[in-house]
């Protein structure tokens, strides 16, 4: 069946570091992917997406480019901040534009200053 | 920007009561979805509701839950009678083309 996998968490590092965190997925045909980022206290807000391979999607310096040879969307930020610390959730959708999401477990990200 | 609201933020309650947790989704979305995700585990596709019926639903969405959209804005999820593993973050999301999600309702069954 479909499923997600992202690296474990948490992820600790200092402001203006790079930041990377692993993305897998399993799925028939050829799923959507999205990262999603929940802030403290908040619900999930899509931070970014991509519908086909190659595409990247990006957004607040978030990158996360659909690689369907090594079925990968991994996330990346050439250097966070420390109001990036927050619960980010890779996710697939493989049921057309309106099927359900698929998650992945989560990762912490703490940004220390 | 319009938003996805829950109401309450947080529910407790007793094992084998019935709760109704509520959301009102964005006025121009047509599809809805609840999700739910357990302390420390994935975020879970409970059931989505397009055209005033259940479009989709998963494994976890037996008959002790329900959704309805009682007045073409609110959108609610019912539990007949909550087991203790029901405890949860419960999302509501609502969408046009892309998912929007509420802040969710932390429900915790004793």
């Amino acid at each position: 069946g479909n499923s997600v996998t992202q690296m474990e968490g948490p992820v600790t590092l200092s402001e203006e570091a790079f930041l990377t965190i692993n993305c897998t997925y399993t799925a028939t045909g050829y799923p959507s992917l999205f990262w999603y980022v929940q802030y403290p206290g908040e619900g999930l807000q899509l931070l970014l997406k991509a519908t086909k391979a190659d595409d990247k999607g990006s957004n607040k310096g978030f990158e996360a480019t659909y690689r369907k040879e090594t079925t990968s969307f991994h996330l990346e930020k050439g250097s966070v901040q420390v109001s990036d610390s927050a619960v980010y959730f890779c996710a697939l959708r493989a049921g057309g534009s309106q099927g359900n999401l698929i998650f992945g477990k989560g990762t912490k990200l703490s940004v220390k200053p | 920007e319009p938003e996805v609201t829950q109401t309450p933020s947080h529910q407790v309650t007793q094992m084998g009561q019935e709760v109704i947790l509520r959301c009102v989704p964005i006025s121009n979305h047509l599809y809805f979805y609840w999700y739910r995700q357990i302390l420390g585990q994935k975020v879970e596709f409970l059931v989505s509701f397009y055209n005033n019926e259940i479009s989709e639903k998963s494994e976890i969405f037996d008959d002790q839950f329900s959704v309805e959209r009682p007045d073409g804005s609110n959108f609610t999820l019912k539990i007949r009678s909550t087991k203790l593993e029901d405890s949860a973050m419960y999302f509501c999301a609502s969408s046009e083309w892309v998912e929007v999600f509420g802040p969710g309702t932390r429900l915790t069954v004793l």
